[in-house]
């Protein structure tokens, strides 16, 4: 069975200061693996995937992410994080039969 | 070209009514996903359609919840009827391949 795990539920940044978000998977196969991002009243946005390839994959809006095998691991981050990055991230794995797992998301708050 | 769409964004019911939710996908994706995020929980695959038929239900709670995809446009997930425990965020996405759904801003049904 294929699952997600972010540990963070919550984090606080400073505007400007780095942001890491943590995701684990547990897949059988070669997973997809994505990061969306759910603002305040708004829907889910995908901001980055991995199918293959160069293991550090860039996307929307600064974010990149890294595919570990190894440690089974895609986190997130942005060098230098803005207000309006303040929202919900979900990180998902999917694969050839095309259903999405998800994490249960992690709330990022940016203080001035 | 036009995203995801879903209507209405929000809906109150008082248990035992009915309620049917609407998506429209992207133009030109053949497949459709229902997920659903009951409050403070992980979004939950609840089935795909590809065109017309369903590919994958397996996500779907019990028989009160019947979705279709007339003419392989449109969905229509209805709920009837419904329970407290329906409440929740219900979410549609569409892809052309099983690399990348695109996700629509989500119903919130709220069941009284």
């Amino acid at each position: 069975a294929q699952s997600v795990t972010q540990p963070d539920i919550h984090i606080t940044v400073s505007e400007g200061a780095s942001l890491e978000l943590r995701c684990n998977y547990s897949y059988g196969a070669t997973p997809y693996l994505f990061w969306y991002v759910q603002s305040p009243g708004q829907g889910l946005q995908l901001l980055l995937k991995y199918f293959s390839g160069d293991t550090l994959v860039q996307g929307i809006k600064g974010f990149e992410a890294e595919f570990k095998r190894s440690q089974s691991s895609f986190n997130l981050r942005k060098p230098s994080v803005h207000w309006s990055d303040a929202a919900e991230y979900f990180c998902a794995v999917g694969g050839n039969d095309y259903k999405l797992s998800f994490g249960a998301g992690t709330t990022v708050t940016v203080r001035a | 070209e036009a995203g995801v769409t879903q209507f209405p964004s929000h809906s109150v019911i008082e248990k035992g009514q009915t309620v049917t939710l609407r998506c429209d996908p992207i133009s030109g994706h053949d497949n459709l996903y229902w997920y659903r995020r009951v409050m403070g929980k992980e979004i939950k695959f609840l089935l795909h359609f590809v065109k017309e038929s369903k590919q994958d239900e397996s996500g779907m709670p019990n028989n009160r919840f019947l979705a279709e995809r007339t003419g392989g446009t449109y969905s229509t997930l209805k709920v009837q009827p419904a329970e407290l425990e329906d409440s929740g965020v219900y979410f549609c996405a569409s892809s052309w391949d099983p690399g990348t759904q695109y996700f629509g801003p989500g119903t919130r049904l709220t069941v009284l």
